[in-house]
């Protein structure tokens, strides 16, 4: 089975970074993707890592290490339209390639 | 726009009743998952269909099924609907080689279900 643990909710200013933080526990791992979701709203992908290390996508950035079990996704020059729901999924190995999804973490961004 | 359509945008109907909810995918994607989204279960993994053959299945109710047709469409019936299947539900697809790592998903904007 697979568990994933994130922040519920944070709060940051506009122009700060914030960074939001993701562990998991698999029985098997093909990588791990983070989503952006407004509410009421489909997901959109943000970012992908299966290998160790960052990724950097304008102002957002993602981190893996897959010893840790552990991701992080960073923002920065926060704006307010940043203001969602951030959800890390996890891939299992194999054919299949459903998600597994975190609960999210809202994420407030205050003028 | 993700490419991704789906129907109906919202759904009320009452419970017993039997929906079906459709997803259309990118142009040249192969499969089609389901999820779905409620306040106290966050979004859920329900089945993934791969050029019309079920490749995976989630926690997905006896009540619910799905199929993948030949021109890679997609439909989800919900029979027997109980209050708790009040939700959203989200198609994604992705191309799926057989071969290769992991693709991205794209998700349509979702149908909202309300079961009264």
């Amino acid at each position: 089975g697979q568990n994933i643990d994130q922040p519920t909710e944070m709060t940051a200013t506009e122009g700060a970074i914030v960074q939001i933080n993701c562990t998991y526990q698999t029985s098997g791992f093909n990588g791990l993707f983070w989503y952006q979701q407004h509410a009421g709203e489909a997901p959109t992908f943000l970012s992908y890592n299966v290998l160790d290390g960052l990724e950097e996508k304008g102002r957002f950035s993602s981190f893996l290490s897959r010893s840790k079990g552990y991701s992080y996704l960073l923002l920065k020059e926060l704006q307010m339209k940043d203001s969602a729901s951030y959800l890390c999924a996890v891939s299992p190995s194999g054919s299949a390639r459903q998600l597994t999804f975190g609960s999210g973490t809202q994420l407030t961004v205050l003028p | 726009d993700s490419g991704v359509t789906q129907t109906p945008k919202h759904l009320i109907t009452a419970t017993g009743q039997r929906v079906t909810l459709r997803c259309s995918p990118r142009s040249g994607d192969l499969s089609v998952y389901w999820y779905q989204q409620s306040l106290d279960q966050g979004l859920q993994f329900l089945i993934q269909y791969y050029n019309g053959e079920e490749r995976a299945k989630g926690n997905i109710l006896e009540r619910f099924s799905a199929q993948q047709f030949p021109d890679l469409h997609s439909e989800l019936n919900l029979s027997s609907l109980e209050l708790g299947d009040s939700a959203l539900y989200f198609c994604a697809s992705s191309h799926s080689r057989l071969a290769g790592g992991q693709e991205t998903q794209y998700f349509g904007p979702g149908t909202r279900l309300l079961v009264l």
